[in-house]
């Protein structure tokens, strides 16, 4: 069975400071592997994706996303945090072969940056 | 272009009441799924339609009957609510199953079973 871990509940950092947000996950084979940014009584927003190719993804508002396959991991990042990035961020799995109905969610992790 | 849109937003109901929450989405896409959000626990699947016509059974679909209307519209019933269906609703859509593309969500609907 897949799953995903998102080892933090809450992450803080300081306006201006790089943030990295983890992820880990399982899956019996090739990953598909997302993040999703909720800000307060929103929906979830999607930020980026991981299908194949290039380690390293780029996403909406600056986020970027290292994949690395040795490590099973899929760390959300950026270079320097914003007030606004302030919100629950999800990470998403799902293994090859399967529909989004597969999608495994972790169970959030709160980003709280500081001014 | 309104994307996914959930009414109601929030609502209360007594142990027993029944409820349909509504869920429509403009973005032509054949895939839609219903989940609950929990604290602690992420975001759970109930009911998912790969495509206008079908429904099937997600992670968490006890106490939970859908209907798919049409291909714009999913719908979610509680017949008779329980204080454990007290969550967050989210409908979302996506490309038809086994693409590899990312869901919509709406804006979720707050239900309070007292």
């Amino acid at each position: 069975a897949q799953s995903v871990a998102q080892p933090e509940d809450q992450v803080n950092v300081a306006e201006g400071n790089p943030l990295t947000v983890k992820c880990t996950y399982s899956v019996s084979g090739n990953p598909y592997l997302f993040w999703y940014v909720q800000y307060p009584n929103r929906g979830l927003q999607f930020l980026l994706k991981y299908i194949t190719g290039d380690n390293l993804v780029k996403g909406s508002y600056g986020f970027e996303a290292e994949f690395n396959k040795s490590q099973t991991s899929f760390h959300l990042k950026k270079p320097s945090a914003l007030v606004s990035d302030s919100a629950l961020y999800f990470c998403a799995v799902r293994d090859i072969p399967g529909g989004y109905q597969k999608v495994t969610f972790g169970t959030g992790t709160k980003l709280q940056v500081i001014p | 272009n309104a994307g996914v849109t959930q009414t109601p937003k929030f609502q209360v109901l007594k142990t027993g009441q029944s409820m349909t929450l509504q869920c429509a989405q403009d973005m032509n896409h054949n895939s839609m799924y219903w989940y609950r959000q929990d604290p602690g626990m992420g975001l759970r699947l109930i009911y998912y339609s790969a495509s206008e016509g079908t429904t099937d059974k997600g992670e968490v679909p006890n106490g939970y009957n859908v209907s798919r209307l049409n291909k714009r519209e999913f719908s979610l019933r509680l017949e008779s609510a329980a204080p454990s269906q007290t969550s967050v609703y989210f409908c979302a859509s996506s490309e038809p199953t086994g693409m590899n593309t990312e869901a919509f969500f709406g804006q979720g609907t707050r239900l309070t079973v007292v």
